[in-house]
């Protein structure tokens, strides 16, 4: 069964500071990978979404990068800001309808 | 905008009760699904639905119940409620590409 580890599970870092979120996964036969933010009191909303097929995606700040034969995954956010605080969880595909998720990584950005 | 509601944003029930959890899209999508999400352990799969009436159960079934009569409207049933399923539970639906998953904005469930 498909483990997928987050880590840290929470950072604290001033704001403008580029910084790493961390995803790692045991079974490297996966379909998709994709990260999610969540704020509080609400649902997850997707934010990365890299086939098994690419290298990194990118979205504005945001720069996620997949290594298959290491079973990882990055997250990279650039010029951090406080609306980013919020929980970012990484999410492992084996199939169309399978997800595995990671337990998070709770990110504050201090003004 | 696209949208998953769920019945109930806070819920709290006592031991034994029956339990009814719903969720409702608005998207067409024909793949539903239900996650429980307890600190440390992730979002973990209960059931999910491919189809009106089509269900398989996810990684955690037991102790659960879906129904799913409407393709916009997917439940969730605790037949006989107990403690260790206070947890919040988010429902999710899925258009055919793979980034298209939207999900609702949880239920936080507390079994008394």
């Amino acid at each position: 069964k498909q483990e997928v580890t987050q880590i840290p599970a929470a950072l604290s870092v001033p704001e403008g500071e580029n910084l790493v979120l961390n995803c790692s996964f045991t079974d490297s036969a996966i379909y998709n990978l994709q990260w999610f933010r969540q704020d509080p009191g609400k649902g997850l909303t997707s934010l990365l979404l890299i086939q098994s097929s690419q290298r990194e995606q990118t979205s504005g700040r945001l720069n996620a990068s997949l290594d298959k034969s290491s079973g990882r995954s990055t997250l990279y956010i650039a010029a951090s800001q406080p609306g980013d605080s919020a929980t970012y969880l990484c999410a492992v595909s084996p199939h169309f309808n399978k997800f595995y998720f990671g337990s998070g990584t709770k990110l504050n950005v201090k003004p | 905008d696209v949208k998953v509601t769920q019945s109930s944003r806070y819920l709290v029930k006592r031991t034994g009760e029956k339990v009814f959890l719903e969720c409702v899209q608005d998207m067409d999508h024909e793949n539903m699904f239900w996650y429980r999400q307890d600190p440390g352990l992730g979002l973990r799969l209960i059931y999910f639905s491919y189809d009106v009436k089509m269900k398989e159960k996810g990684d955690i079934p037991e102790g659960y119940s879906v129904s799913r009569e409407k393709k916009e409207r997917f439940s969730l049933i605790l037949e006989s409620a107990s403690t260790n399923q206070t947890s919040m539970y988010l429902c999710a639906s899925r258009g055919p590409r793979p980034n298209e998953q939207f999900f609702g904005p949880g239920t936080r469930l507390t079994v008394l």
